[in-house]
């Protein structure tokens, strides 16, 4: 089954304690995002990759790193994290290195973050 | 600066009435728009999108209409389904680019 996986699903951590939240994906896709999702807000772009070891940054990456260093894996590292970090955040991937018509983004089911 | 808003926060219809959702926005260099749909405890999934060339595009039930003198477009749902009670994405893009801008959402709940 073509499919976004992230995990953790749900995660509580304390300020400062490094975390990173996975993402595979096994669709063959170029391009990969994460994205964060806060009440009032709407989804809003963390880090995107268009391929292997090529990456950009979204219009909310403080805070955040990622890599790219496989196709299917596109981990979420937060190497400090703090409270105004808990959210939802969703991995999304698609078939093309750009967005167009033929290659939607597909999500993964999330994970919830709660930073104490 | 929201440049993709859907100014609704929930939308509550009749089963079998039409729901329609709105999003409007600001850059006019977006040329490709997309709708999403959000269950809870899930991902968003592709629904429909519409590129700037058109300004109506259908697929079964859903239809998206873009007004781009107005900078709007809408999501027709029709007839409405109670498995069509979600949160509704709006999304706008340079096509081709690779940043999505997306709006705030909106909450349908289809009630028998």
């Amino acid at each position: 089954e073509a499919q976004v996986t992230q995990n953790p699903r749900y995660l509580i951590t304390v300020t400062g304690k490094k975390l990173t939240v996975t993402c595979s994906q096994n669709m063959n896709h170029e391009y990969m995002s994460w994205y964060r999702q806060d009440p009032g807000l709407g989804l809003r772009q963390i880090y995107y990759s268009m391929n292997v070891e090529v990456t950009d940054k979204g219009d909310v990456p403080e805070g955040y790193k990622v890599s790219r260093k496989e196709k299917r894996n596109f981990p979420l590292i937060l190497e400090s994290p703090s409270p105004n970090q808990t959210s939802l955040y969703f991995c999304a991937s698609s078939l093309g290195p750009a967005l167009n018509y033929n290659s939607p983004l597909h999500f993964g089911n999330g994970t919830r973050l709660t930073v104490t | 600066d929201q440049q993709v808003k859907q100014n609704s926060p929930s939308l509550s219809v009749q089963e079998g009435r039409i729901s329609i959702l709105n999003c409007d926005y600001t850059n006019s260099m977006f040329d490709y728009f997309l709708w999403y749909k959000k269950y809870p405890a899930e991902g968003p999934t592709f629904l429909i999108s519409i590129s700037s060339i058109k300004d109506k595009n259908e697929d079964g039930r859903f239809t998206v209409f873009l007004n781009k003198s107005a900078k709007h477009l809408s999501l027709h749902i029709v007839p409405s389904q109670p498995g069509d009670s979600a949160v509704y994405f709006c999304a706008a893009s340079v096509y081709n680019t690779d940043k999505l801008i997306f709006g705030t959402g909106t909450r349908l709940q289809v009630f028998p």
